[in-house]
């Protein structure tokens, strides 16, 4: 099973901060392969980034991803108040072990 | 547009199957080429997933759960289930259904349901 660990676990920030956010797997995904998402309460996560650097329709262009092999970053250039939630990252490249990381809270300052 | 809806027993006793229904309207499991999925989290917790079914039925699960998990679809292709057998306090999650964004389980997960809760009770 392919090990995510996300890093910080919580990242406190304020409105127009710069957010940088860590996933590190645990073997190397070969395709990229790797999502993030974001949840906030009581809904469901929602795909931001893909493949790895990849927008998912309707999400703004301050969302961005970076990354190969085992270490993968997501970019918000400017927090925003809806930004403030919960983000996972998902690899998809080891099926039929599909894995999300631990988590990163992003809140406000 | 496409929309998942998960329904199912909010209440499950320890030792029995939990049964869940995720709903597709705007769309069929069986004529795109699209994966089905189930993944599921413990209130408070993480992510995880728990198995795949394709548009021409194949299953995919997570290793960890193999051997208590069933997904399957139904023939009108506008539903597929989850059961999931001996279930525990372990697994008391918001369980949600969702999509895989392209043909195969190596696609991530673009449409979600909005999830149900699920208590096993003692």
């Amino acid at each position: 099973e392919i090990v995510l660990t996300q890093s910080p676990g919580i990242l406190f920030l304020s409105p127009g901060e710069r957010a940088t956010l860590s996933c590190r797997a645990s073997q190397s995904l070969s395709g990229s392969h790797l999502a993030w998402y974001q949840q906030k309460p009581g809904q469901a996560p929602r795909l931001l980034i893909y493949g790895p650097s990849g927008r998912a329709t309707g999400i703004p262009d301050r969302f961005s991803g970076s990354g190969s092999g085992t270490d993968f970053t997501l970019t918000i250039s400017r927090l925003e108040p809806a930004d403030f939630a919960v983000y996972y990252c998902q690899q998809y490249d080891n099926s039929p072990g599909l894995t999300f990381g631990t988590g990163t809270k992003v809140e406000i300052k | 547009q496409l929309q998942l809806q998960e329904s199912g027993p909010g209440l499950v006793k320890a030792s029995e199957t939990l049964s869940l229904i995720c709903s597709v309207s705007g769309g069929s499991i069986s004529s795109s080429y699209y994966y089905w999925g189930w993944i599921r989290q413990p209130p408070g917790r993480g992510l995880e997933w728990i198995g795949t079914i394709s548009y021409s039925g194949k299953p995919f699960y997570n290793p960890s759960l193999k051997g208590r998990v069933t997904i399957s679809a139904d023939e009108s292709g506008t539903q597929f289930s989850l059961n999931l057998s001996s279930v525990s306090a372990a697994d008391t999650s918001m369980y949600f259904c969702a999509r895989h964004g392209g043909f195969g389980v190596r696609n991530p997960f673009d449409v979600w349901g909005q999830g149900t809760l699920v208590t096993v009770s003692s």
